[in-house]
């Protein structure tokens, strides 16, 4: 079985730019959850996505955005890029529904390097 | 609401010896608690999760954690380290139960850095 893939895996763009980012799930999983990954900061809950519905989201601007597509893959778009959006972006599947299933299975991350 | 406290940064040990990876958790509902680890340069593994059944979880490679709800704990230990464990393991909450606004996202503690010595 296929783990989750990311696309692009590395990303360099300059201020005031903006960025999409792509998540393909684990086949069958109907969740898709974005997270933030920075020395500072850690580790930071974006969004998450379950059947092409924003399920959840966590503290950070307009300026990021996400969606997802009828077969779950979902992408993400950071608009206006600051220096501080330089990060290593995770992507995470799971199925989305009851306990015993929550886990999240991620994937290797786009790393986004603003200049 | 949902934390996690992982109360070492670093941990140091040598190879062969016991590892213990300290996590506290505050949770408002009956929380599922995870840990996962990090090589660098990588994604996150899973490591092992606790969902309301045994309180004592055993997961990948040798490693086991016990759910304290008492002490609300959820430490993470393994008998002998490898030196294929270096790597940085994060202890995660989440709420439990089904649905819910909090569904889908996962509360991560600040990370432990675990070195092992040959």
């Amino acid at each position: 079985k296929a783990g989750v893939t990311q696309t692009p895996r590395y990303l360099i763009k300059t201020r005031g730019q903006q960025v999409t980012l792509s998540c393909s799930p684990i086949s069958g999983h109907r969740s898709v959850s974005w997270y933030q990954q920075t020395p500072g900061q850690g580790l930071q809950f974006l969004f998450e996505y379950f059947s092409e519905t924003q399920r959840n989201k966590g503290n950070f601007p307009g300026r990021f955005s996400g969606r997802q597509f009828s077969n779950s893959r979902s992408e993400m778009n950071v608009s206006t890029l600051e220096l501080g959006d330089s990060a290593l972006y995770l992507c995470a599947s799971s199925w989305g529904r009851d306990r015993g299933k929550d886990e999240q299975f991620f994937g290797p991350g786009t790393r986004l390097t603003v200049l | 609401a949902q934390s996690v406290t992982q109360l070492d940064s670093h941990v140091s040990v040598s190879e062969g010896t016991p590892v213990l990876l300290r996590c506290n958790y505050s949770s408002s509902y009956s929380p599922s608690l995870f840990w996962y680890v990090q090589h660098p340069n990588k994604g996150l593994q899973l490591l092992l999760k606790y969902t309301s059944a045994a309180t004592l979880v055993k997961g990948i490679n040798g490693f086991e954690a016990e759910f304290k709800k008492s002490e609300t704990s959820f430490h993470l230990t393994k008998p002998s380290a490898h030196m294929s464990d270096a790597a940085e393991y994060f202890c995660v909450v989440t709420r439990g139960n089904a649905g819910g606004t909090s569904y889908g996202k996962l509360t991560f503690g600040q990370g432990t850095i675990l070195t092992v010595h040959p």
